[in-house]
This record gives structure tokens, sequence and C-alpha cells, in this order.
């Protein structure tokens, strides 16, 4: 399965914009790019997700480097209820059927006032 | 709205004893997943079940059985539990995978094997 490279930890102010930068140089063709993210003590929860153009939805955005070597989730405005680890995954399918997640450690990112 | 429950939240365990996880989901998706979580390891897939009757073995399957009987549930079984299944343990699940749909997970269940 290609991998993913995200820091381990970032750091925003509260109200600030927040860029979390994942690096998927062996991404192949048909591999979708998802965002998670996991609150403490609950389990991940669906960000967002996209091939290749740019995705908005409520929760943020995702921009996706043209040759797909790369992506870049951002939260317009941080608050403290953002702060959690943020999962950059690619998911593949399966034969068959089923596609898996593979979960790589995330970026734990940390709001301040 | 419930979304997906898991039963227990906690469980203490000593070794070589047995266990079932239960897994319910009210959403009518098709695909459900068991992950276990552990520090510096992000989640890691366990089985999956593509529909009501079926599973399959997915990264780290060893030591733990599951069942499928019903389409909402989707239960994890360990027969002899060893400390190494010390582990946060999630399920999840999803509408179908074909269009990408997101996965829905528990809260998860924590277990502690002595």
């Amino acid at each position: 399965d290609a991998k993913t490279t995200q820091p381990n930890s970032m750091e925003s102010n509260e109200e600030e914009p927040v860029h979390l930068p994942c690096n998927h140089s062996t991404i192949s063709g048909t591999d979708y790019i998802h965002w998670y993210r996991q609150l403490p003590s609950q389990g991940p929860e669906y960000v967002i997700h996209g091939l290749t153009s740019n995705v908005n939805n409520r929760m943020a955005s995702l921009a996706i480097a043209e040759d797909r070597k790369s992506s870049t989730l951002i939260l317009h405005r941080a608050t403290l209820r953002d702060a959690a680890v943020y999962y950059c995954i690619l998911r593949a399918s399966l034969t068959g059927t089923a596609s898996k997640l593979t979960f790589g450690t995330g970026t734990r990112l940390q709001v301040t006032l | 709205n419930a979304g997906v429950t898991q039963t227990p939240k906690f469980r203490v365990l000593k070794t070589g004893q047995s266990m079932t996880l239960l897994c319910a989901q009210d959403m009518n998706h098709e695909y459900m997943y068991w992950y276990r979580q552990d520090p510096g390891m992000g989640l890691r897939l366990i089985h999956y079940s593509v529909g009501e009757g079926t599973t399959a073995k997915g990264e780290v399957p060893d030591g733990y059985n599951v069942s499928r009987l019903k389409k909402q549930n989707f239960l994890l079984g360990l027969e002899s539990a060893a400390p190494s299944q010390t582990s946060v343990y999630f399920c999840a699940s999803s509408l179908r995978t074909g269009d990408n749909s997101p996965l829905h997970f528990g809260n998860g269940t924590r277990l502690t094997v002595t």
C-alpha cells in the first residue's frame, strides 16, 4: 500500500488558519486521499476526501498538488475543538469489493488561545 | 440516530480468557470493520465484512475471529486472550466502498489483558 508522511505535531492559535501537510509520493492513479481526525477518547471522524481537484466542505478544505504527491488539509479558523490527531490516508481497493483504510500515526494538532 | 455503538467500553481479562466485543450500527451500512489502535502504531485493520454472512481478514487477524450473522452487528471474538492483545478496539461501518463512502467509527473498547 502507498504510504503517507505527516509531521508528528503542529501548533496553531485559535481563530487562525491551519495548514496540515501530507506527502504521498508513491500514490497510485486510483488512490483517493482521505482525511480523518481523532479527538481524545473518541473514534476517528471523517473530515474530507478527494482525488485530483481541490475539495471544500463545512469542516475543511483539501488542496491536492498537481502531481498528487502531496496534499494539504486546511482548517480555515481553528478552534479549541479542532485539537485532535489528523490522519492523511490513501484509500486503496482490496481485491473484489471492500476498500481498506491504512492509518499512519497522524499529526497531533494543538490549538492555543 | 446512535450511529456505531460498541460494547463494552472497558474490559480487563486474564491471559487465556475469552470474550466477545459487540459492534452495532443503525445506518443500514453494508460494510463493517474492526481496527485496533496501539500507541505509536496508528490503527490497524483486524477483520472486515462486506455484507451479512461474509467476513475477511485484514492486516492483523491472528488471535481473533469475527462473525456477521446480522447486517447491523459485527462481533469480534478473542478465544484465548494474550497480553499482546491489550489495545483499544474500534469498530467502523460504511455504506459501501465503491464511491469512497466515509467510515463511521464507534468510540472504542479499551481492553487490558493481564
